[in-house]
């Protein structure tokens, strides 16, 4: 069983520009999930997805961060402008339904912003 | 404020010692608890979970503990590995997951 794809696994951009970052869930989970990892800290939940429609956004910081997910499969999370404490790795998981079911986690994107 | 604390220091043993970790919490009802182990560079990955009316979940040389009078859980490791060597996270659930900020655990041969 193919885990979940996220890309890129790391990139390097100045404060100001823009970042987006793709991830491919397993095949038939329903539920996407985007978390934010600061180095040091557990991953912190910025969006939670249920098939192509938003459960939970509580806490992304819509002024600057978007994500998507089209026909309920594949999602992108987008920031703009990024700023320096956007620095973090930014992991993909899924699951098969709800979130108390076990979450599979993709590698992650590693973030460095200048 | 809802607040989850793990060990805040690394845990050092011995191979083939229990390790025992953690993980306590404020200000909330969870409805289940997971536990998850995360290796540098890499994801998290699923090892328990457990619900608020069980008390004790086992598999293999894992066993967690859920208290919720006392709020909080214990994550055993019996006969640990250096191969055990990573962070563990805990994390609450109701409606989504909140995840501590985890304990590294390093196992000496």
């Amino acid at each position: 069983e193919a885990g979940v794809a996220q890309s890129p696994r790391y990139k390097i951009i100045e404060k100001r520009q823009s970042v987006a970052f793709w991830c491919n869930p397993i095949s038939g989970h329903a539920t996407l999930y985007w978390y934010q990892q600061i180095l040091g800290q557990g991953p912190k939940l910025l969006i939670q997805f249920q098939n192509n429609g938003v459960v939970d956004d509580s806490q992304l910081p819509k002024d600057r961060f978007s994500a998507e997910r089209l026909k309920g499969v594949d999602s992108t999370l987008k920031i703009q402008p990024a700023k320096l404490e956007d620095s973090a790795v930014y992991l993909c998981a899924s699951s098969f339904g709800t979130s108390e079911e076990r979450q599979f986690f993709g590698p992650g994107t590693r973030l460095t912003v200048l | 404020s809802q607040k989850i604390e793990q060990n805040s220091e690394a845990l050092n043993i011995q191979e083939g010692k229990t390790a025992t970790l953690t993980c306590n919490y404020t200000n909330y009802s969870p409805a289940y608890l997971q536990w998850y182990r995360q290796d540098p560079g890499r994801g998290p990955v699923f090892l328990l979970l457990i619900r608020e009316n069980e008390k004790e979940k086992r598999k293999e040389r894992l066993k967690v503990t859920f208290d919720t009078t006392l709020k909080q859980s214990l994550f055993h490791i019996t006969a640990s590995q250096p191969a055990d060597s990573a962070t563990y996270l805990c994390a609450l659930g109701y409606s989504t997951l909140t995840f501590g900020k985890g304990t590294m655990l390093l196992v000496s041969p």
